[in-house]
């Protein structure tokens, strides 16, 4: 029984349409996340809820829209898709949250999905 | 900014070597420091954390973490070609609600 998981795990797409990623978790934990990873490689972080609740938001364009209906899944819509949006966007969950002093503590990754825009 | 950096190699050792691998970070709040390890084609799997000074040892990985000089580095001793992977360095810190990572490190290892 995978630990995080994402559907779907490819998206081929034409500039300017709309697509969604879903996420979720079996672990219990409070705290789920979206990365970018681009073509060289750079894991960034996009989002982090914890509990349902945004806690960062990392200078994503608003065309980037998180949705958290409860604590195990967390939903990624994207808007007026760009050239520049293809990449591979990971979900990931940690059982904390990073802002006690234990951090977040490891984050587990979901496979994957690598989106591209023609 | 926070910033996390490793070389992005790649490295190339040979089996049974000794492969070290380095990264440096900016923040000194960081308090919490973890390795990754990605395959071509997949998601990051941890290998390593550490949150004190010093070393850990599991199994064929050291981590080797040095506050004051903000360096942590990984070592894989007897190096195998299924180590050949992106090692990526993450750290955190207390009221951050995330990690940071580095690029990563490409290693190679050659029978």
């Amino acid at each position: 029984d995978t630990a995080v998981s994402q559907t779907p795990k490819y998206l081929v797409t034409q500039m300017g349409n709309d697509k969604s990623i879903k996420c979720e978790q079996n672990l219990g934990h409070d705290t789920m996340y979206w990365y970018k990873q681009d073509s060289k490689k750079f894991l960034k972080i996009m989002f982090s809820y914890n509990n349902k609740e945004l806690i960062i938001n990392e200078t994503v364009p608003n065309r980037f829209s998180p949705k958290s209906p409860d604590k195990a899944h967390l939903n990624l819509h994207i808007n007026s898709l760009e050239l520049g949006d293809s990449a591979v966007y990971f979900c990931a969950s940690s059982q904390y949250s990073g802002v006690t002093s234990q951090g977040t503590g490891e984050l587990f990754f979901g496979e994957g999905s690598r989106l591209t825009v023609l | 900014q926070k910033e996390v950096e490793q070389n992005s190699g790649p490295l190339s050792v040979p089996e049974g070597a000794i492969a070290s691998l380095n990264c440096t970070y900016s923040d000194r709040g960081s308090q919490s420091f973890f390795w990754y390890r990605q395959y071509s084609g997949k998601s990051p799997e941890l290998i390593m954390s550490i949150y004190s000074n010093g070393d850990k040892e599991d199994g064929r990985f050291t981590a080797q973490l040095n506050k004051a000089s903000q360096y942590v580095s990984l070592l894989i001793r007897d190096s195998q070609p299924s180590d050949s992977a992106t090692y990526l360095c993450a750290v955190s810190r207390e009221g951050y609600s995330t990690l940071t990572f580095g690029k990563g490190t490409m290693l190679l290892v050659s029978p």
